[in-house]
């Protein structure tokens, strides 16, 4: 069963904006991950962060997780037309052994 | 960029003929999964295997099989393929938690 949910299912932005998603899921977890997929292509880890930490950084990125609300953001601060993709959040499922990726949001960044 | 390799890259078959699609990574990995996933959807677990000889369905009920003779290779099969099969199949393997994709393969059963 699908854990991780994407927020929204579309985003478009400007060039230089700031391009925020959230992920909601629905059970305890021990890691929270955020994938990025180009077109067609498969998917690339970007960043994770464990459910005793509350906020990372890496790069543009900046993610944030509330275990309270089962919830999570990934912020890219001054897009590129290059970040034009879909982000996926993905949890660890029920045996620790395998994720549960959501249906994404798509983000395009206009030049 | 992860060496993880998946072959073919795109294939169009005929209803009702046995395929076998490709992965394999040379890194050493246990943990290895096989997705699926439809154009702009989300991605759905199929297949996983914890190690050699280790194989395990996932949550979407799949007609295909998987096998893990060999820690690097991890083939899917599908036995006699249908339209409904027609999807991207994307592998995947881990050491630890961070999981490392391939390209993906794009099927078409006609």
């Amino acid at each position: 069963s699908q854990q991780g949910e994407e927020d929204p299912q579309a985003l478009s932005i400007q060039e230089g904006e700031n391009a925020t998603m959230n992920c909601s899921y629905k059970t305890s977890i021990n890691n929270l991950q955020w994938y990025r997929q180009n077109s067609g292509r498969g998917l690339v880890h970007l960043i994770l962060i464990r459910s005793n930490e509350r906020e990372k950084h890496s790069g543009r990125l900046r993610v944030t997780l509330d275990t309270s609300k089962k919830s999570s953001s990934l912020l890219i601060t001054a897009s590129r037309a290059a970040d034009t993709a879909s982000y996926f959040c993905a949890t660890d499922g029920e045996n620790n052994n395998d994720m549960r990726f959501g249906a994404g949001t798509r983000l395009t960044v206009k030049p | 960029e992860a060496d993880i390799y998946q072959t073919p890259r795109y294939l169009v078959i005929g209803t009702g003929k046995k395929i076998t699609l490709e992965c394999s990574q040379t890194m050493g990995h246990d943990k290895m999964y096989w997705y699926q996933q439809d154009p702009g959807m989300e991605l759905h677990l199929i297949h996983y295997s914890y190690g050699v000889n280790s194989t395990e369905k996932g949550d979407l009920s799949s007609e295909s099989t998987v096998s893990r003779i060999r820690t690097e290779h991890f083939p899917l099969t599908l036995e006699s393929a249908r339209p409904s099969h027609t999807s991207q199949y994307l592998c995947a393997s881990s050491e630890l938690v961070e999981q490392y994709f391939g390209p993906g393969t794009r099927l078409t059963v006609t």
